[in-house]
C-alpha cells in the first residue's frame, strides 16, 4: 500500500460546515493527487501535487482546495461543505521517477458525508 | 486527454480467461495504457501497463495492437475474488494525464 494513510476513515458533517481530509505517506514520494469517486462513476482528479507548495487543479476542483507544507502530507478542504461533495475520497501517489506515467498507489479512502 | 469504451459488465465463470477489450481511438503517440482493479470499499490497484505490442505480469497479460486504437487486458483462469471493477486509462498511470472512466465490473461465478 506504499504506507498510505488517510484521515479520517468516515465522517459526517452538515452543510456549510469546513471539513479537512488528510492524506499521508511515509515514502517522500513527490506526486500526491486527491480523487472523488461516487456512485456509478469511476475516480475523478480533484487536486494534485507535484512537491512542496506545488498543487493544481483537476477535473473536478470547484469547492476544494489543497494543502502541501511537506512532502508526506497533503491536505484537502471543503471550505463550506455542500450535500454535492458527499463522495468517498481517495488519496494516491506516483512511484517512480516518471511521476505521471508511473502506477498510481491508493489509500483506503475517506467516506464523507455532508447532511 | 484521451477517452476510453469498455463495456459496462462482463460475467465468467472460475477458471475460465476473461479478455476485457478497452477502445482509445485518439491516443497520442506518448500515451501509455494502464489498468486498474478496484474491488468494493478499496482504492483501485494497479494491474499492468504497457505502451505496444504485450505486456504480461503475474497477474494478467496486455495486449496492444499495432495502431494501439485498443487493448485488451487478459486475466487468465479468474476466480472469485477476481470480481471487480477493472478500469483503462490512457495517458499516463493516473494523475492530471489520464482519465478514469467508468469502468468494467467483472462478476466470476462459481
Amino acid at each position: 500500500d506504499a504506507g498510505i494513510t488517510q484521515s479520517p476513515r468516515h465522517k459526517v458533517t452538515e452543510t456549510g460546515t469546513p471539513v479537512t481530509l488528510r492524506c499521508h505517506q511515509t515514502e517522500n514520494h513527490r506526486y500526491m493527487y486527491w480523487y472523488r469517486q461516487d456512485p456509478g462513476h469511476g475516480l475523478r482528479l480533484i487536486h494534485y501535487s507535484y512537491g512542496v507548495k506545488d498543487t493544481d487543479k483537476g477535473e473536478v476542483s470547484d469547492g476544494y482546495s489543497v494543502s502541501r507544507s511537506k512532502t508526506e502530507d497533503f491536505l484537502l478542504t471543503l471550505e463550506s461543505a455542500t450535500s454535492s461533495q458527499t463522495s468517498v475520497y481517495f488519496c494516491a501517489i506516483s512511484v517512480g521517477l516518471a511521476g505521471e506515467y508511473n502506477e498510481q498507489f491508493f489509500g483506503p479512502g475517506t467516506r464523507l458525508t455532508v447532511l | 486527454l484521451a477517452k476510453t469504451t469498455q463495456p459496462i459488465s462482463m460475467d465468467s465463470y472460475e477458471g475460465q480467461e476473461v479478455n476485457i477489450t478497452c477502445s482509445h481511438n485518439n491516443i497520442a503517440t506518448n500515451d501509455y495504457i494502464t489498468w486498474y482493479q478496484q474491488f468494493p470499499s478499496q482504492g483501485p490497484r494497479f494491474i499492468i501497463q504497457g505502451y505496444k505490442t504485450k505486456v504480461t505480469n503475474e497477474v494478467a497479460s496486455l495486449f496492444i495492437p499495432a495502431d494501439r486504437k485498443s487493448s485488451t487486458l487478459s486475466l487468465p483462469r479468474v476466480s472469485l475474488s477476481d470480481t471487480a471493477v477493472y478500469y483503462c486509462l490512457v495517458g499516463g498511470g493516473g494523475g492530471f494525464k489520464t482519465i478514469f472512466g467508468a469502468g468494467t465490473r467483472l462478476f466470476v461465478k462459481a
